[in-house]
């Protein structure tokens, strides 16, 4: 069966420090990759997209930025963070042989930029 | 992309059934509507996806009219674990992007 990774599951970073999160997904291949955001109490919004290795959409023009250096295997990354990038973030994936796709989310990583 | 138009926030009591309406005036011919369900500080999770009609599985029903234009999540006997956000998502493409989602409060 398929399982999706995503840590770590909390994070406290100050101002102006990097980040990395890493996904990964285990069992099926060349899936698309996801990085969502949630900040506190609004809905999800869609950071990048990636529908193969080094194929990268932004949805959203910010501080951030993703790579996709493996099939399975989903980076976001910020060079200097700022307390605006505080949220909730979470990996998804989906099966890219199938039409209108359904989405099977990480456990997410809690971000706290002080 | 459809942009999707949800209520923001619903009360119930326990064993009721609970109806949420999404409203998607501008579907493409090639996109389903999905609906996903999400606790506090976890992932969305899949509830439902249908085309048109009426979908039926062991959690919810899914009801949309021929003109497709709405969907209705119906969740039969709501039970206090079924406290969570929403969300409709009509999409054909791989930009899946969520709206504010329904916040439902089941009452005892």
């Amino acid at each position: 069966s398929q399982t999706i990774h995503q840590w770590p599951a909390t994070l406290v970073q100050p101002v102006g420090s990097p980040l990395s999160l890493e996904c990964t997904v285990e069992g099926t291949s060349n899936p698309n990759l996801y990085w969502y955001r949630q900040a506190a109490g609004r809905g999800l919004q869609l950071l990048f997209y990636s529908v193969g290795i080094g194929q990268i959409s932004s949805e959203v023009p910010q501080n951030l930025s993703a790579s996709r250096p493996q099939d399975r295997q989903f980076i976001l990354s910020s060079k200097k963070l700022l307390l605006s990038d505080s949220g909730f973030y979470l990996c998804a994936w989906s099966n890219s042989a199938i039409t209108n796709e359904k989405l099977f989310f990480g456990s997410g990583t809690q971000l706290s930029v002080l | 992309l459809a942009k999707t138009t949800q209520p923001i926030s619903m009360d119930s009591y326990e064993g009721q059934e609970v109806n949420i309406t999404c409203s998607h005036n501008n579907i493409a011919t090639n996109d389903y509507i999905t609906w996903y369900q999400q606790f506090p500080s976890q992932g969305p999770r899949f509830i439902i996806q249908g085309y048109k009609t009426k979908v039926t599985n062991e959690v919810a029903s899914l009801f949309i009219p021929a003109d497709r234009k709405s969907s209705t999540l119906s969740l039969p006997r709501v039970s206090l674990s079924d406290t969570a956000v929403y969300y409709c998502l009509v999409a054909g493409s791989y930009q899946l992007t969520f709206g504010k989602g329904t916040k439902l409060s089941v009452i005892p």
